[in-house]
């Protein structure tokens, strides 16, 4: 059972922004960095964004991460239609000493 | 470039044990964490927990009475036990080089389809 929450969905034409929240507490996202993972159908999740808002090489510019107290948002510019994907927030829970992943999001280019 | 591949028995009965193994390429199993991570036909990803290179681990408390992580530096490789496995452990196991303890993975296997069926 998933401690961080995400919206099921989000949804935008070509070319606009979406922005895609995950929802967490003080023991989590309020004390740890967050990472954010793209999945695109049928394979394994790709890191997009880590502490909170840094860019592994080779990922575009246009998504972007960052973090405030116990919330974090994935924002992703320039939609286009291969963004098409599930994506998860992910931390540190240190409270409950383990990995956390956020209850995923469907990202539908219109 | 880093590249995992998890292997091993992709249909395991009711109550026995899914054992899987993890062979890291393209750079060494050294100076990292690696990481279990699992996830149910259709659903979101659970983290099982991880081991450094010197064997330390860390299991995910809901599951922590029956896993067992081991790693082999000569191989380059870890593996995942779970015992008295049921239908609810169904899953997609991927395995992925952690870069804290937990904090985030930057390199994932391709995912292994473990169904547990009589």
């Amino acid at each position: 059972q998933s401690v961080l929450t995400q919206p099921p969905s989000v949804s935008a034409a070509p070319g606009q922004k979406v922005t895609i929240s995950c929802s967490g507490s003080s023991s989590n996202i309020g004390d740890n960095y967050v990472s954010w993972y793209q999945q695109l159908p049928g394979t394994a999740p790709k890191l997009l964004i880590y502490d909170n808002n840094k860019r592994p090489s080779g990922i575009p510019d246009r998504f972007s991460g960052s973090k405030s107290a116990t919330s974090a948002t994935l924002a992703i510019a320039g939609l286009q239609t291969g963004d098409e994907a599930d994506y998860y927030c992910g931390t540190w829970d240190s409270s409950l000493s383990v990995g956390v992943f956020g209850t995923g999001t469907k990202v539908t280019v219109l | 470039q880093v590249q995992l591949q998890e292997s091993g028995p992709g249909l395991v009965k009711p109550s026995e044990t899914l054992s899987l193994t993890c062979t890291v390429s393209g750079g060494s199993i050294s100076n990292y964490y690696w990481s279990w991570i699992r996830q149910p036909p259709g659903k979101g990803l659970e983290w099982i927990g991880y081991i450094y290179y010197r064997g330390n681990t860390n299991y995910n408390p809901s599951l922590k009475s029956r896993v067992t992580m081991s790693v082999d530096t000569s191989k380059n490789q870890f593996s995942l036990k779970l015992t008295s496995v049921t239908a609810a452990d169904t899953a997609v196991y991927y395995c992925a080089r952690d870069l804290g303890s937990g904090s985030y993975c930057d390199y994932w296997g391709q995912g292994m389809l473990v169904t547990v069926s009589s």
